[in-house]
């Protein structure tokens, strides 16, 4: 399976709530990221962990990591309509030449 | 606006036909990066730059073939592709490859089709 897994893979939620997305890996990292990419664009950076942080803020964006479990979770709070995107966590592994390693992604949907 | 721009945004091409999709960014970033998006599966790193210099090939089909003549431009030259590569191509710049890690900034894509 992949090093990055997100899970659910589909999440449908009202205008206003909250949203969880989970992401789940396998091997050592660097850091971990979040990307948000909208139907047929491309990605977008959210915000970036480092292996040695437990919580990060950005906004409405909260996102935590957890190297015991390697888990990390986005929180995005009081949700918007324009939220409705899919949501990808990369891994960058430590080795030489850094590399990012998505995952399936969560498709987030925002019903007004 | 990402600050990279790739062109076409979309193209269809024969399985006999030959053609280069462009990248660009102007961020001054020395790190370029080519990624494949299928329906269904996810990001595949195909080859990364650094300075100019290829330091990862995943194992990808000869019949792409990278070129970065700067650090500003990544070009992947297409020519006797498949169905099933058509995919969206996605490129992307970063500081560089190394240190803590580096948010990877994305264009558009190109959104490919071979019959």
């Amino acid at each position: 399976s992949q090093q990055g897994e997100e899970d659910p893979q589909a999440l449908s939620i009202q205008e206003g709530e909250n949203a969880t997305m989970n992401c789940s890996y396998k091997t050592s990292i660097n850091n971990l990221q979040w990307y948000r990419q909208n139907s047929g664009r491309g990605l977008v950076h959210l915000i970036l962990i480092r292996s040695n942080e437990r919580e990060k803020h950005s906004g409405r964006l909260r996102v935590t990591l957890d190297t015991s479990k390697k888990s990390s979770s986005l929180l995005i709070t009081a949700s918007r309509a324009a939220d409705t995107a899919s949501y990808f966590c990369a891994t960058a592994l430590i080795q030489g030449a850094q590399k990012l390693v998505f995952g399936q992604g969560t498709r987030l949907t925002i019903n007004p | 606006e990402t600050g990279v721009t790739q062109t076409p945004r979309h193209l269809v091409m024969g399985m006999t036909n030959k053609k280069s999709l462009k990248c660009e960014q102007h961020l001054g970033h020395n790190a370029m990066y080519w990624y494949k998006q299928s329906a269904k599966k996810p990001l595949e790193l195909m080859f990364v730059y650094s300075l100019e210099e290829r330091v990862e090939n995943n194992s990808v089909p000869s019949r792409f073939s990278p070129e970065c003549p700067n650090s500003s431009h990544l070009f992947l030259h297409l020519h006797t592709l498949q169905p099933e590569d058509s995919a969206l191509y996605l490129c992307a710049s970063s500081q560089d490859t190394g240190g803590w890690g580096n948010e990877q900034f994305f264009g558009p894509g190109t959104r490919l089709t071979v019959l």
